[in-house]
């Protein structure tokens, strides 16, 4: 069966980056689109951006545009989602979800990662 | 942007008694491929989201019957026809008819009475 499995928590120090893994396994890697989908305390689900994991191309949310960076590497089946220029706010769980190519978006979704960022 | 907006945001049920949320589009859900790309959502506590609903009305596999989804357009519902106690949770509408941004609701809390 499908599984998106992500590492565990960060803790950062604020203006600094992370980047955040999500390994896939169970489908074609390559076959399906990734999302990110952060969650800060208390909050909704906000979406931050997509990658085609068959050609790399990628898609932001404008409010992250500039900030958010989401790569793969097909020979790991893993994505990955950097956030630069980290402040208080971006204190959340970071979750990836795969899109299913009968039923579509968002179909299967990892455990999350904790991210921290703090002085 | 395509705004999501869902009703109530909290709603305490009793079990066994049905339940209902509501989400709004700003704009018109209909895909030019003639789909509508509105999925739901079940976050219970502690856990990652799990799908529940896709393309308004169809269940994801695993899902219990209880739970449907209709509308068109602009207004959709989950429903949950018995409320049980693994029912607990928040609830979310996605859209992903306006590709390549996908926008969540707020989120609807359902807690038992």
């Amino acid at each position: 069966q499908v599984q998106l499995v992500q590492a565990g928590g960060e803790v950062k120090q604020p203006g600094a980056s992370v980047k955040v893994s999500c390994k896939a396994s169970g489908y074609t890697f390559t076959s399906y689109a990734l999302h990110w989908v952060r969650q800060a305390p208390g909050q909704r689900l906000e979406w931050m951006g997509w990658i085609n994991a068959g050609n790399g191309n990628t898609k932001y949310s404008q409010k992250f545009q500039g900030r958010v960076t989401i790569t793969r590497d097909t020979s790991a089946s893993t994505a990955y989602m950097e956030l630069s220029s980290l402040r208080s706010e971006d204190t959340a769980v970071y979750y990836c979800a795969g899109d299913d190519i009968l039923t579509g978006y968002l179909a299967y979704w990892g455990q999350g990662t904790l991210v921290t960022v703090s002085s | 942007d395509v705004v999501m907006t869902q009703s109530p945001l909290s709603l305490p049920v009793t079990l066994g008694q049905p339940a209902s949320i509501s989400c709004r589009s700003s704009q018109s859900l209909v895909h030019s491929d003639g789909n509508t790309y509105l999925n739901w959502f079940q976050q219970r506590p502690g856990q990652s989201p799990r799908r529940l609903i896709y393309k308004v009305s169809n269940r994801d596999s695993g899902v219990p019957d209880r739970f449907s989804g209709s509308g068109s357009g602009t207004d959709f519902t989950l429903k949950i026809s018995r409320v049980e106690a693994e029912d607990v949770g928040v609830y979310y509408c996605m859209q992903g008819t306006h590709w390549p941004t996908w926008t969540f609701g707020q989120g609807t809390k359902v807690e038992i009475k």
